[in-house]
């Protein structure tokens, strides 16, 4: 069964507005990913947390780690119609050997 | 080069077919992997090779048989496959075949089983 929850499922939002997407988990992990993939495509890594990690920062994105409440969150800031595209997370567990995705928010962003 | 080609882009099979997809990548990487994703589903793990060696196959249907020729190329030959086997095959690679860490993928081949 897959190891991350996203929420939303899916998210339309205006050009220029911040979008915030959330990724909860089941066990104790090893690092947390997001990958973005545009309609149809491979993904592309985006931004890696590790457990000990709280926070990082990447151009626009943001991204949290609550390891207490096993749970993740991206934020994409002043956001543009070229980030529309599916968000996954995906965990590597704590003793595991392989990227397990969650089922991804769809974010739309109108221009 | 942070690129990872596969080819064909778009495959179509009838049942009865034999055809093979390939992954390359020249980034020194000695993890590759094949994942299927079915329409609005996030990736799903079908085979891991590290350093060359099959070391992660998850439960796949014996009509997709992987291959790891050399640390640069990855095969996945496939025959007798069904219609529910339609889906984009993503190709990816790993610095380090023992640790997980960021996976570069290819742009996919769509496969479509008549």
């Amino acid at each position: 069964s897959q190891q991350g929850e996203e929420d939303p499922q899916a998210l339309s939002i205006q050009e220029g507005e911040n979008a915030t997407m959330n990724c909860s988990y089941k066990t104790s992990i090893n690092n947390l990913q997001w990958y973005r993939q545009n309609s149809g495509r491979g993904l592309v890594h985006l931004i890696l947390i590790r457990s000990n990690e709280r926070e990082k920062h990447s151009g626009r994105l943001r991204v949290t780690l609550d390891t207490s409440k096993k749970s993740s969150s991206l934020l994409i800031t002043a956001s543009r119609a070229a980030d529309t595209a599916s968000y996954f997370c995906a965990t590597l567990m704590e003793y595991g050997n392989k990227l397990v995705f969650g089922a991804g928010t769809i974010l739309r962003v109108k221009s | 080069d942070t690129e990872v080609t596969q080819t064909p882009k778009h495959l179509v099979m009838g049942m009865t077919n034999k055809k093979s997809l390939k992954c390359e990548q020249h980034m020194g990487h000695r993890a590759m992997y094949w994942y299927k994703q079915k329409a609005k589903k996030p990736p799903e793990l079908m085979f891991v090779y590290s350093y060359e060696k099959l070391s992660i196959n998850e439960s796949v249907p014996s009509r997709f048989s992987p291959e790891c020729p050399n640390s640069s190329l990855l095969n996945l030959h496939l025959h007798a496959l069904q219609p529910e086997d339609s889906a984009l095959y993503l190709c990816a690679s790993s610095q380090d075949g023992r640790y997980v860490d960021i996976q570069y993928f290819g742009a996919g081949t769509r496969l479509s089983v008549l």
